[in-house]
């Protein structure tokens, strides 16, 4: 199976410190996006970011970056002076352009921000 | 320009009964994703629907399972027959064309927690 894996489970920082999220994924195809959701405690999805496989361009937004490396199939999300509000599950998923809204997400790595 | 509406949010059957969720996509999205995320892991795709048509139904359990998106109405998500392994957030997403590439969206709706008791 083409799946994503997000190795840390949970993580947790003091407020203000940077975290980087890790997110590896795989895939057969040569067109394909990365998605980042973000699922705050009231349990909803907040969509962060879309990357397609022909842009590698890393993206800064806000406190928000990530960083696209086909080479090594992976695309981290770092947090930069992380706030108490950036506490949630956050998930890396990955879909093909020949399926649509499919998407195969990872299994989410849980933020923990203390003040 | 209301986002994907889901209901209920939150859904409490006894085992043996009879669950069904609906979605409303965005106006203008024909294209609906079930998918599934049992407590404490990612979203899991069940099935892809448009108007009338189930797509792919891949991710769906064989028994118990189906779905619809009718010509007129939202779509919905039959569990009949409920057991306590059902019990997950049952999330809707929604997209104006098949090739996400061409529009870049996919939208989720807030989730419909089922409890099986």
């Amino acid at each position: 199976a083409q799946k994503v894996t997000q190795a840390q489970t949970e993580i947790s920082v003091v407020e203000k410190e940077d975290v980087t999220l890790d997110c590896v994924y795989e895939t057969r195809d040569t067109t394909y996006y990365l998605f980042w959701y973000k699922q705050p405690p009231s349990g909803e999805l907040v969509f962060l970011i879309r990357r397609n496989s022909f842009d590698e361009q890393n993206e800064i937004s806000g406190r928000y970056s990530w960083n696209f490396q086909k080479s090594t199939s992976s695309f981290n999300f770092t947090i930069t002076a992380s706030q108490v509000v950036d506490s949630a599950v956050y998930f890396c998923a990955r879909g093909s352009n020949n399926q649509g809204g499919k998407l195969i997400f990872g299994q989410g790595t849980e933020l923990s921000v203390k003040p | 320009n209301a986002g994907v509406m889901q209901n209920p949010r939150h859904l409490v059957r006894r085992r043996g009964q009879e669950a069904r969720l609906r979605c409303s996509p965005m106006k203008g999205h024909s294209h609906v994703y079930w998918y599934r995320q049992l407590p404490e892991e990612g979203l899991k795709f069940m099935v892809y629907l448009q108007k009338e048509n189930i797509i792919d139904e891949s991710g769906m359990p064989k028994e118990r399972f189906s779905a619809e998106f009718p010509k007129e109405g939202p779509s919905i998500l039959r569990i009949q027959q409920v057991v306590r392994g059902d019990s997950a957030a049952y999330f809707c997403a929604s997209s104006h064309d098949a090739h996400l590439l061409n529009t870049g969206e996919l939208f989720f709706g807030e989730g419909s927690r089922l409890t099986v008791l």
